[in-house]
């Protein structure tokens, strides 16, 4: 099954709102990363936060990181239209060199 | 500098045919992997490769393959192609050096339709 579990599923909301997601993991992590997906094209990488930081900002987005809940959010502050695209959590386990990702949220930002 | 590139960006097959597909990663990118995403599964692991070897697999039948070149080029294959096989391929580079802390670099993903 997948590592990382994001919730909600779907989000819609208005341009200039705020955006949400979270991401429940099962294992011990080294790392955990955001990355964003145009309509079926590539991944894009948003953001790294490692397992021994709390929070992590990047300019309108801020991660946070729980260990003890094996869990991360994702917020997007003053969502665009632009912003619309699928956002997924991804997970590489100690040990191991493969990431497994969350099966992720599509934000949908209406203008 | 460019991207990873992946080629071709769409294919059809008919089922029983085989597929290889390829992957140019960044330059100076060691470490290669392959997704499979479809809206079913999501995104499953397939295979990494570094320097020419491959360090993990992911739970796929052995019709899926994969192999490196001393370029860190890598291609996958897949023989005896299925209807459940349609999916998009993603590649994705990183330096690999060590357990990835700089995240991935992303192709655009082959579309694989089988028929």
């Amino acid at each position: 099954s997948q590592q990382g579990e994001e919730d909600p599923q779907a989000l819609s909301i208005q341009e200039g709102e705020n955006a949400t997601m979270n991401c429940s993991y099962k294992t011990s992590i080294n790392n955990l990363q955001w990355y964003r997906q145009n309509s079926g094209r590539g991944l894009v990488h948003l953001i790294l936060i490692r397992s021994n930081e709390r929070e992590k900002h990047s300019g309108r987005l801020r991660v946070t990181l729980d260990t003890s809940k094996k869990s991360s959010s994702l917020l997007i502050t003053a969502s665009r239209a632009a912003d619309t695209a699928s956002y997924f959590c991804a997970t590489i386990t100690s040990g191991t060199y493969k990431y497994i990702f969350g099966t992720g949220t599509r934000l949908k930002v209406l203008a | 500098k460019a991207g990873v590139t992946q080629t071709p960006r769409y294919l059809i097959k008919t089922r029983g045919q085989q597929v290889t597909l390829s992957c140019s990663p960044i330059s100076g990118h060691r470490s290669v992997s392959w997704y499979q995403q479809t809206p079913g599964q999501g995104l499953q692991f397939l295979f990494e490769y570094f320097s020419e070897t491959q360090r993990n697999k992911g739970n796929f039948p052995g019709r899926f393959s994969g192999r490196q070149f001393s370029n860190s080029r890598s291609e996958m294959n897949v023989s005896t192609l299925e209807l459940g096989d349609s999916a998009l391929y993603l590649c994705a580079s990183s330096l690999g050096a060590s357990q990835n802390p700089y995240g991935y670099t992303f192709g655009s993903g082959t579309r694989l339709t089988v028929v």
